[in-house]
């Protein structure tokens, strides 16, 4: 069955990074477009990121650009997201999900990101 | 900026049906923005319930439908009931790099 395990949460301070990690199994990653998706405490869900199977094209929202940075290692079945400059906006759980339809269909547990100072 | 818009919230009957809509605000929803719908449930990751407006994903009961209703993509709950309950998000994919969850509808079963 399919899985994606999130890693790499914490709480940092305002300024600094964080790198995320998101383990896939159950399905050929290699030929998948991932993607990010976060949702603030008590807040709706936010798109994030995505990145094409052979992450030739990545695309992020307006806010993270420039301090984003979305990877993949095909040959580790393995999503990232590296934040830096962190702000406390992007304090969320981030999701990491599998992109299917121009949607998603599979989704993991959440790593919570706290920004706070 | 556009903004994709849902109802902040909405209430069922046991065994009703309810139509939640996800719209632009300038615009309208056609199948080109390829809309999908999630359930999530307090503390839980979302479940994709719909994409491409009108497929549902793998597990998901035929009591769920989505649909371009007028000027907006539209999710139809059949039968509703009590684990039903959740908050139902949508998502537009407005161009190829750029995709917009609607704030999200809270859906009460009462």
């Amino acid at each position: 069955q399919v899985q994606l395990v999130e890693s790499g949460g914490g709480v940092v301070q305002p300024g600094e990074s964080l790198r995320l990690s998101c383990a896939a199994s159950g399905f050929t990653f290699s030929t998948s477009g991932m993607q990010w998706v976060r949702q603030a405490p008590g807040k709706g869900l936010e798109w994030v990121a995505f990145i094409r199977n052979d992450g030739k094209s990545i695309y992020y929202r307006d806010s993270v650009r420039g301090r984003f940075t979305v990877s993949r290692d095909n040959s580790k079945n393995t999503l990232y997201l590296q934040m830096n400059n962190l702000r406390a906006e992007d304090t969320a759980v981030y999701y990491c999900a599998k992109d299917f339809n121009w949607g998603f269909d599979y989704w993991g547990q959440g790593s919570l990101v706290t920004v706070s100072s | 900026q556009t903004v994709v818009t849902q109802e902040p919230s909405f209430s069922v009957s046991p065994g009703g049906t309810v139509t939640l809509t996800c719209g632009l605000s300038s615009g309208s929803v056609s199948t080109s923005y390829y809309p999908s719908w999630y359930q999530q449930t307090p503390g839980q990751a979302p479940r994709t319930l719909i994409y491409r407006t009108n497929s549902r994903s793998s597990g998901v009961p035929d009591r769920f439908s989505g649909s371009i209703l007028g000027n907006k993509a539209a999710l139809t709950i059949t039968g509703a009931q009590a684990d039903d309950e959740s908050h139902y998000y949508c998502l537009l994919c407005l161009s190829t790099d750029i995709r917009v969850f609607g704030g999200g509808t809270k859906l009460t079963v009462l």
